[in-house]
């Protein structure tokens, strides 16, 4: 099956610096991806769709200018949390809508500590 | 507003019994219903159903969905130490492929 990876898979980083993850799509196009959050114990929320080419699409209550996306490529997606906080530690995992199939494939997830 | 719910909200079998897990939905539009199995890391993709009444098997794990009723639910027999985990119930509600989740279940089995 198609493969999606993320890189970092942990970070650790100090509150009020910046953090990149990348989403890549390894073997597919994906014009759309998506990035969830995952607090411990909950399930996956859904923060953002990321199409390739233009502006992402926000939940309600996700902070767009807190979460920086950019879907510059057809394999590549990536989130910046600025300034990050303690509370913004936790579980964040893409996925990527494989165009022909329309099927929908995810990342190992990202980690995120902010100390 | 969409909401995807499950349960139990968590689960201990012994190896051997068999299990079902519950997932029911509201959603103003309904494209699929897709079961995954999370362990530590990302979901896993277990089933995606769209029509009702047919049932998706996959070795000791089964799937069903009843859209008029709104539910479907997970069934697997023969349960064993490795089926430990969080199952996710998500409704797909458009073809643009957004997922809403449940909660999930965690279903702990024990040896």
């Amino acid at each position: 099956g198609a493969v999606v990876s993320q890189h970092p898979s942990w970070v650790i980083c100090k509150s009020g610096t910046s953090v990149k993850i990348e989403c890549r799509s390894l073997d597919f196009q994906a014009t759309t991806m998506f990035w969830y959050r995952q607090f411990p114990k909950q399930s996956l929320m859904l923060m953002a769709t990321s199409n390739e080419g233009s502006k992402a699409t926000y939940e309600q209550g996700v902070e767009k200018d807190k979460f920086l996306i950019n879907h510059a490529s057809l394999t590549l997606s990536t989130l910046t949390v600025t300034s990050a906080h303690p509370e913004d530690s936790s579980f964040y995992i893409c996925s990527a809508l494989e165009g022909d199939s329309n099927e929908q494939y995810f990342g190992p997830g990202t980690r995120l500590t902010v100390t | 507003e969409d909401k995807v719910v499950q349960s139990p909200l968590s689960l201990v079998v012994h190896e051997g019994d068999t299990v079902t897990l519950n997932c029911s939905y509201e959603v103003t539009n309904f494209r699929s219903l897709l079961w995954y199995k999370q362990e530590k890391k990302a979901p896993t993709f277990l089933f995606m159903l769209t029509s009702s009444g047919i049932e998706k098997k996959s070795g000791r794990l089964s799937s069903i969905l009843d859209k008029k009723e709104l539910f479907s639910i997970l069934n697997i027999t023969a349960t064993q130490t490795g089926d430990s985990a969080v199952y996710l119930c998500a409704v797909e509600p458009n073809q643009g492929g957004k997922l809403i989740f449940g909660q999930g279940t965690e279903l702990s089995v024990k040896p």
